[in-house]
């Protein structure tokens, strides 16, 4: 099992980038795919990419290619995703989840959430 | 990219009901097909994944069915427990989710 806890909620003004992290705790890390999701309020879930912990191999969604990068770093079990040109229209809770990296399963573990603000 | 088209959007039923959502994939997806129940203010929560099994824990009410294109997320007897909104998630080719069910009592 693994417990994913990410960072706090930020405030940016438009056109700045923000970085959320997910540090992992319990099983190996690297054995694990996470994966970032958005969430606008009350809106529906929006895959954003994901990065194999293992070997460093990042996907992204056409929607977010060129404005988001998603990096890890395994000494300390934390996977990062930074957006950047940031619009009001991207306030938002953004969400780690991670599965074990077979990919047969969906996302057995998410963190809490982060909620980012963008505004002037 | 791979569509997904989930409905109803919202659901209107009784403890006790049996309810069922439906998921239409833009392509095949053969059965990587995973649903979501997220509470107000939580993290979805994992209910199903490769369409038809059911996640540790999960109660027995729930089931998934279907392939391909098609696929159903039933609730045999709704408990008060039930009434939140669930998401159906292809993970064939990318990612993609539906756009949500909000189970309401009614």
């Amino acid at each position: 099992q693994v417990h994913l806890v990410q960072s706090g909620a930020e405030v940016k003004e438009p056109g700045a980038s923000v970085k959320v992290s997910c540090k992992a705790s319990g099983d190996t890390f690297i054995n694990y795919v996470v994966h970032w999701v958005r969430q606008a309020p009350g809106q529906s879930l929006e895959w954003m990419g994901w990065i194999n912990v293992g070997n460093g191999y990042t996907r992204y969604s056409q929607n977010f290619q060129g404005r988001i990068t998603i990096t890890r770093d395994t000494a300390v079990s934390t996977a990062y995703m930074e957006m950047s040109s940031l619009k009001s229209e991207d306030t938002a809770v953004f969400y780690c989840a991670a599965k074990d990296n077979t990919g047969l399963r969906g996302y057995d573990y998410w963190g809490q959430g982060t909620l980012v603000t963008v505004s002037s | 990219d791979i569509q997904m088209t989930q409905s109803p959007s919202t659901l209107s039923a009784f403890v006790g009901d049996r309810v069922t959502i439906t998921c239409r994939a833009s392509q095949s997806i053969s059965h990587w097909l995973a649903w979501y129940q997220q509470k107000p203010g939580k993290a979805p929560n994992v209910l199903i994944h490769k369409a038809t099994t059911l996640e540790t824990g999960v109660p027995s009410r729930f089931s998934g069915s279907g392939s391909g294109t098609e696929f159903t997320l039933t609730i045999s007897s709704l408990q008060p427990d039930d009434f939140a909104t669930y998401y159906c998630q292809q993970y064939k080719s990318g990612d993609t989710f539906g756009q949500g069910t909000k189970l309401e009592i009614k």
